[in-house]
């Protein structure tokens, strides 16, 4: 089964750059896709394929991906992105077809 | 604009069963491939399953710890997704969300989610 690890936790002040990892085996091969989810909320598509946003996404978000981890970055951080970010990506030999990572907190100090 | 609305979660005994069923609209909901996410309380998303379009064989996957206990299924007719759950165990306790992708592909993220429904399995 395919394992994707991601920090519990990252804390940044606003204003600065968060870099949230998904570390996997060989993820650089595969399409990685970004979830924001806020307390009580569905989750919310931030990144899809690596580093494609949504729109209504702002630009303040990119990703990146390649060799065994790919990376959220969110720009000039505000007290409204504080909240989990997951990972995911297909993998069609795992027991989970789409497998997210555990999750990371977004603190904003 | 895309909705799901999912609805029938509730309390139940463990070994019990539960069908939940998710509303769709604001799109071609027949040549949709639709998925049920899950989220244990305070935990992490664990994707549960997924069905085809009828177009593309209307197949179903499954997560290996609900296989053989969990069945997804569609009516087209109704804009309707169902998730019937059987043999119902205590770490089955979860927000469930309906979602979909924009494009009916392997691999795609998922585009829009529902509100959730919460299925509380406890004795």
């Amino acid at each position: 089964s395919y394992v994707l690890t991601q920090p519990p936790s990252v804390s940044v002040a606003p204003g600065k750059t968060a870099r949230i990892t998904c570390g996997g085996n060989n993820i650089g091969s595969k399409s990685v896709h970004w979830y924001q989810q806020k307390p009580g909320q569905a989750p919310v598509l931030v990144i899809y394929y690596d580093s494609d946003r949504p729109s209504g996404i702002p630009e303040r978000f990119s990703g990146s991906n390649s060799g065994n981890t790919a990376t959220l970055t969110i720009s000039r951080v505000e007290a409204g992105d504080e909240a989990d970010y997951y990972c995911q990506v297909w993998d069609s030999s795992s027991d989970h077809l789409w497998v997210f990572g555990g999750g990371t907190k977004l603190t904003v100090l | 604009e895309v909705q799901l609305v999912e609805s029938g979660g509730g309390l139940v005994k463990p070994g019990g069963s539960l069908r939940l069923s998710c509303a769709a609209s604001g799109f071609t909901f027949s040549n949709a491939w639709m998925s049920w996410v899950r989220q244990a309380p305070g935990k992490g998303l664990e994707w549960v399953g997924r069905i085809k379009s009828k177009t593309d064989g209307g197949t179903t996957d499954y997560a290996a710890p609900v296989k053989g206990r969990f069945t997804i299924s569609r009516d087209d007719s109704k804009n309707t997704l169902y998730l019937q759950m059987n043999s119902l165990k205590t770490e089955d306790t979860a927000v469930y969300y309906c979602t979909t992708s924009s494009i009916a592909a392997a691999g795609t993220s998922f585009d829009y989610w529902g509100q959730g429904t919460l299925v509380t399995v406890s004795s």
